[in-house]
């Protein structure tokens, strides 16, 4: 059965203070990972896909990789505007297109 | 672009009562997507329809309904509102065409229903 699990849950850093998110996965063969940015009261927004294990992608502060069994998102020096909750969702190659989405984790950015 | 709208936005409902929720998309996007969220429970998939014409059910399909009206609409109906079904339903679309790499989905704000 596929499945997804975000960790931590929540995560309070100071503004500045680097530090990654995790994903781990279990999937029936991988056809991409996503990661997607929530903010309170708004649909998901998409930041992220990774296709095979090594790959590596970056935006502004966020940078996301993955290996064959999880995914990191990695925040250098977080702003406030950074708060919100982040999302991992795997598609795999057989059955449906729908993402398998974890719960993500809430992440707040102190100034 | 507008991208994905839902409507409406905030709706509350009695149990037993019916209602549409209703989706469009202006990306010329072939795949459309519902999906629920709970509270500690990732986003799930209630109904999806491939390409115009089709629709398929999803890991929480039961007591929803779906019509693909056309390539930019795609509505999702509660026939007999439950308790159960207070939730944040969001759409989505995607290309649908994974083999040119193009299979990201792009979500709607959603919409909040309350069923007392």
């Amino acid at each position: 059965e596929d499945q997804v699990t975000q960790s931590p849950e929540a995560l309070r850093l100071q503004e500045g203070e680097s530090s990654s998110l995790n994903c781990s996965y279990t999937v029936s063969g991988l056809r991409g990972l996503f990661w997607y940015r929530q903010d309170p009261g708004k649909g998901p927004e998409f930041l992220f896909t990774l296709y095979s294990a090594g790959e590596e992608k970056e935006k502004e502060r966020l940078k996301a990789t993955l290996t064959k069994k999880e995914s990191f998102l990695h925040i250098t020096a977080p702003k406030p505007e950074d708060s919100a909750t982040y999302l991992c969702a795997v598609q795999a190659r057989t059955g449906a297109n729908n993402l398998f989405f974890g719960t993500g984790t809430r992440l707040t950015v102190i100034p | 672009n507008a991208g994905v709208t839902q409507t409406p936005k905030f709706q509350v409902l009695k149990t037993g009562q019916s209602m549409t929720l209703q989706c469009a998309q202006d990306m010329n996007h072939n795949s459309m997507y519902w999906y629920r969220q709970d509270p500690g429970m990732g986003l799930r998939l209630i109904y999806y329809s491939a390409s115009e014409g089709t629709t398929d059910k999803g890991e929480v399909p039961n007591g929803y309904n779906v019509s693909r009206l056309n390539k930019r609409e795609f509505s999702l109906r509660l026939e007999s509102a439950a308790p159960s079904q207070t939730s944040v339903y969001f759409c989505a679309s995607s290309e649908g065409l994974w083999a040119q790499g193009l299979e990201t989905q792009y979500f709607g704000p959603g919409t909040r229903l309350l069923v007392l």
